[in-house]
């Protein structure tokens, strides 16, 4: 079973700033990696897939990067919108494991 | 893009049982595979059952394997849960989600989530 680690747990941003999130893979899942955003009481909303692909509708400030591994997401400027918890998801085989979260908070 | 509705959530004693519903619309829905994930109050999201498009093949967490059941009814447009034995650590939001291929296999993205419905196992 392979097991995902976010990294950090919380990280404090100020608007305008940009963000690095971090995500490890306990063993390769080649480039099957998405990205998921979710906001307190809401579902997860898809971010990115297949580690650096952007979903419809998602700006331009979010990127991914990677492979194997090791994943990044980076928000370029993050904006008040942006503050939520964020998971790293691996679709490479079952049970598609998520990370445990990186919450995005206000600095 | 598509809509997923979740019902059939609520109170259940341990030990009791429960089916939950995820009616599916605007999307071909027998094209798809179907996911349950779930998210414990205050905790992170857990992969818990994968049904493939053409519904031969299914997978579970070994959390719920034994104790889960799920199921698609084409016809309808209908993806299941059926779920007994429930314990006290079943308690969760429970998603239902579409992956983003259509291609009957289930490993792939999540694209669409549904609204969730709320699965509380106390006595």
């Amino acid at each position: 079973e392979i097991v995902m680690t976010q990294s950090p747990a919380t990280l404090s941003v100020s608007p305008g700033e940009r963000a690095t999130l971090s995500c490890r893979a306990s063993q390769s899942v080649s480039s099957n990696l998405a990205w998921f955003q979710q906001k307190p009481g809401q579902a997860p909303r898809l971010l990115i897939y297949d580690t650096y692909t952007r979903a419809t509708g998602i700006p331009a400030r979010f990127s991914g990067s990677g492979s194997g591994t090791e994943f990044t997401l980076t928000i370029s400027s993050l904006q008040s919108e942006d503050f939520a918890v964020y998971y790293c998801q691996q679709y490479y085989n079952w049970p598609q494991a998520f990370g445990q979260g990186t919450k995005v908070e206000i600095q | 893009e598509g809509q997923l509705v979740e019902s059939g959530g609520g109170l259940v004693q341990p030990g009791g049982s429960l089916t939950l519903s995820c009616s599916a619309s605007e999307f071909r829905f027998s094209a798809y595979a179907m996911h349950w994930v779930r998210q414990a109050p205050g905790k992170g999201l857990e992969s818990v059952s994968a049904i493939c498009g053409d519904g031969d093949c299914t997978n579970y967490a070994d959390s719920v394997k034994g104790r889960f059941t799920i199921s698609r009814d084409d016809s309808k447009n209908t993806l299941y849960l059926q779920m007994s034995s429930l314990r006290a650590d079943d308690t969760a939001v429970y998603y239902c989600v579409k992956v983003g291929v259509k291609l009957p296999a289930w490993n792939w993205y999540f694209d669409l989530w549904g609204r969730g419905t709320l699965v509380t196992v106390s006595s």
